[in-house]
């Protein structure tokens, strides 16, 4: 079993669609949680970030941490076609340690 | 203000050829990391420097790899006697407190 699982995809979805994203892991020494967002070519881009358990909210975008289920989820409100990238969740068990990453799940926002 | 970055951003290599990919840190992070992702993968961690501490190397895939980090400042990957399953993007990181800033990669071809 890998350490963290992301839902494979891809994912396409009509602009103004609501988004789940969802990762799992096994590691429960995990503190640390992350979500990425990777355009085409490019590096990829802190989105959000949470330590332990709980919510968190960015404008349209929402990060939730279940450590009892050790399972992560990032939601997109009001999804546009800028939002058109590859998400990666990632976690860390310190501060600043290495960070585990999923697969990533490519999303298409349709016009 | 500057963020993480990487050279060459693109890479041809003939098999066999030694490569060296550079990365410059966000001025005064201590942290750096470097990062390989696959066509399709998730992203791999190969190794991480943090501070004056002996580097976590617990990821690079074989002895042909090594990366070096010079007066906490620069690093250089190198890959000696490429494979063509060394092809990639090579990510490198850096962090000083809990945010972990990527570059855009270099892509490396081997044929």
């Amino acid at each position: 079993q890998k350490e963290v699982e992301q839902d494979p995809g891809p994912l396409s979805v009509p602009e103004g669609a609501i988004v789940s994203l969802n990762c799992t892991y096994s590691n429960s020494a995990f503190q640390y949680f992350m979500w990425y967002r990777q355009y085409s070519r490019k590096g990829p881009e802190l989105l959000m970030y949470t330590y332990s358990s709980g919510n968190k909210e960015d404008g349209r975008f929402t990060a939730q941490v279940d450590k009892s289920s050790k399972y992560i989820s990032l939601f997109i409100r009001d999804s546009q076609p800028s939002d058109s990238a590859t998400y990666l969740c990632a976690m860390s068990t310190g501060a600043n340690s290495k960070l585990t990453f999923g697969k990533g799940i490519t999303l298409s926002v349709r016009p | 203000g500057a963020g993480v970055s990487q050279s060459p951003s693109n890479k041809v290599t003939e098999k066999g050829k030694d490569v060296e990919l550079r990365c410059d840190p966000i001025s005064g992070h201590t942290a750096l990391y470097w990062y390989r992702q696959s066509l399709g993968q998730g992203l791999e961690f190969l190794i991480y420097f943090q501070g004056n501490s002996a580097p976590d190397k617990s990821g690079l895939p074989s002895d042909r790899f090594s990366a070096e980090r010079t007066g906490g400042s620069v690093s250089t990957l190198t890959i000696q006697r490429t494979q063509q399953e060394d092809s990639a993007v090579y990510l490198c990181a850096s962090s000083l407190y809990n945010t972990i800033y990527f570059g855009e990669g270099s892509w490396l071809t081997v044929v």
